[in-house]
């Protein structure tokens, strides 16, 4: 059972369209970050969100902590094919190591 | 370049052989993390090092050791090594001792294959 339940799995949709991406759990974090890995190289951090109700803007990427600080969610407007790649969230219960969501493989169609 | 340096980057071996995976963290980066990834896994924490002491451990198996050198750099070692156990071997490495704020940076990792 993982801490962290990211959906969906997989998602593939065309360029100009927008799309969610979520990350959920049960337990509640201290802040909650997000990576983008694309194929043969490690994550990437994008973001960290830290204060329940936070939302985070990265040009076309809005992310948001929920208030509870027990779920995020990642929106893209107009995705593009550079946004193809490995979502993960990941949180930190004050534990000194991040625990990682499985992770949205996001496909954007030319 | 992250500024993490992993080697090898690639890395195929026997079962029963074992291995040893190198870690350069970031420059001014103190705390050293290992992940392994699968597919069917995911990203797991395998155990985690700051300025040279053991801080944290993660679903490591009694197989795997690491250690973090005075320079900093950090070392994986797999031994008896396994089928299952062939996966991506993350390091990322962080200034402080918790991720807060300031988030991992990860190297491009090491591909374990196990024959």
């Amino acid at each position: 059972t993982q801490l962290l339940e990211q959906s969906p799995q997989f998602l593939s949709i065309q360029e100009g369209e927008n799309l969610t991406v979520y990350c959920n759990s049960s337990s509640v974090f201290s802040s909650l970050q997000w990576y983008r890995q694309e194929p043969g190289e490690g994550p990437v951090l994008l973001v960290t969100v830290v204060t329940g109700g936070e939302v985070k803007k990265l040009k076309r990427l809005t992310f948001q902590f929920g208030d509870a600080r027990k779920d995020s969610s990642l929106h893209i407007t107009a995705a593009q094919p550079g946004d193809t790649g490995l979502y993960l969230c990941a949180g930190d219960q004050g534990a000194q190591k991040l625990v990682f969501g499985q992770g949205t493989r996001l496909t954007i169609n030319p | 370049d992250s500024g993490v340096t992993q080697t090898p980057k690639h890395l195929i071996t026997a079962t029963g052989q074992r291995v040893t995976l190198r870690c350069s963290p970031r420059s001014g980066d103190l705390s050293v993390y290992w992940y392994q990834q699968s597919l069917d896994q995911g990203l797991q924490f395998l155990i985690q090092y700051y300025n040279g002491e053991e801080r944290a451990k993660g679903n490591i198996l009694e197989r795997f050791s690491a250690q973090q050198f005075p320079d900093l750099h950090s070392e994986l070692n797999l031994s008896s090594l396994e089928l299952g156990d062939s996966a991506l071997y993350f390091c990322a490495s962080s200034v402080g001792w918790t991720a807060l704020s300031y988030g991992y940076t990860f190297g491009s990792g090491t591909r374990l294959t196990v024959v």
